[in-house]
């Protein structure tokens, strides 16, 4: 089946810088969504991207499909942009596979 | 959370008994999915369903089953609950299945089986 490798799995990160995290997929997807799992436990659906680029405030993401690879940017971290980062991809039918996350931490 | 709500958000359970999970939608939505969140493993899909008494196997189905009767309801049973059992339980929602704008997932059922 289909691969998903985020990097890097864990990052630390001072309040104000910003980071890219990075999803890369072993096969041709339909879709690519990214979800932001807060120090809670809730997942929080930050894009669905399958190609091209979006942006939502502090938050944008890339996917470029032919290389299969999708990118998240977060600018000026904030403490509250703590927890870990998956991304999700989809290759047809309805299962969706999911990466091992990216575990952010912002320090004030 | 975006009309998607689990029941129980705890349970403590005895190893052999049954339990069931509730994911309860008021989004009217298709397709509904149960995944398991467990250490080292990420969030892998268990089974899911794309209409009224309609639903399929995911990755780690083996020792559970699913229902749905209703759009709004997919329940999850673990017939006989083992220790290996033990893990937070997320249900989504999504209006498609491989279309925009994604999933919404419900706060979650950390489930203990001692």
């Amino acid at each position: 089946g289909i691969q998903v490798e985020q990097s890097p799995p864990d990052l630390i990160l001072q309040e104000g810088a910003n980071s890219t995290l990075r999803c890369n997929f072993s096969d041709s997807v339909n879709n690519l969504q990214w979800f932001h799992q807060n120090p809670w436990g809730q997942l929080i659906n930050l894009f669905y991207i399958p190609s091209g680029t979006k942006q939502n405030g502090r938050l944008s993401a890339t996917t470029v499909a032919t290389e299969r690879y999708s990118l998240l940017y977060i600018s000026s971290s904030q403490t509250t942009d703590s927890g870990v980062y998956f991304c999700a991809v989809n290759t047809g039918g309805f299962k969706t596979i999911f990466g091992a996350g990216t575990r952010l931490f912002v320090k004030a | 959370d975006a009309g998607i709500t689990q029941s129980p958000r705890h349970k403590v359970t005895e190893t052999g008994t049954p339990v069931t999970l509730r994911c309860h939608q008021t989004e009217n939505h298709r397709y509904m999915y149960w995944y398991r969140q467990d250490p080292g493993h990420g969030l892998r899909l268990i089974h899911y369903s794309y209409g009224v008494k309609d639903t399929d196997k995911g990755e780690v189905s083996d020792g559970y089953s699913v229902s749905r009767s209703k759009t709004e309801d997919f329940l999850l049973t673990l017939e006989s609950a083992t220790s290996s059992q033990t893990s937070v339980y997320f249900c989504a929602i999504s209006a498609s299945g491989t279309e925009g704008p994604g999933y919404t997932f419900g706060s979650g059922t950390r489930l203990t089986v001692v």
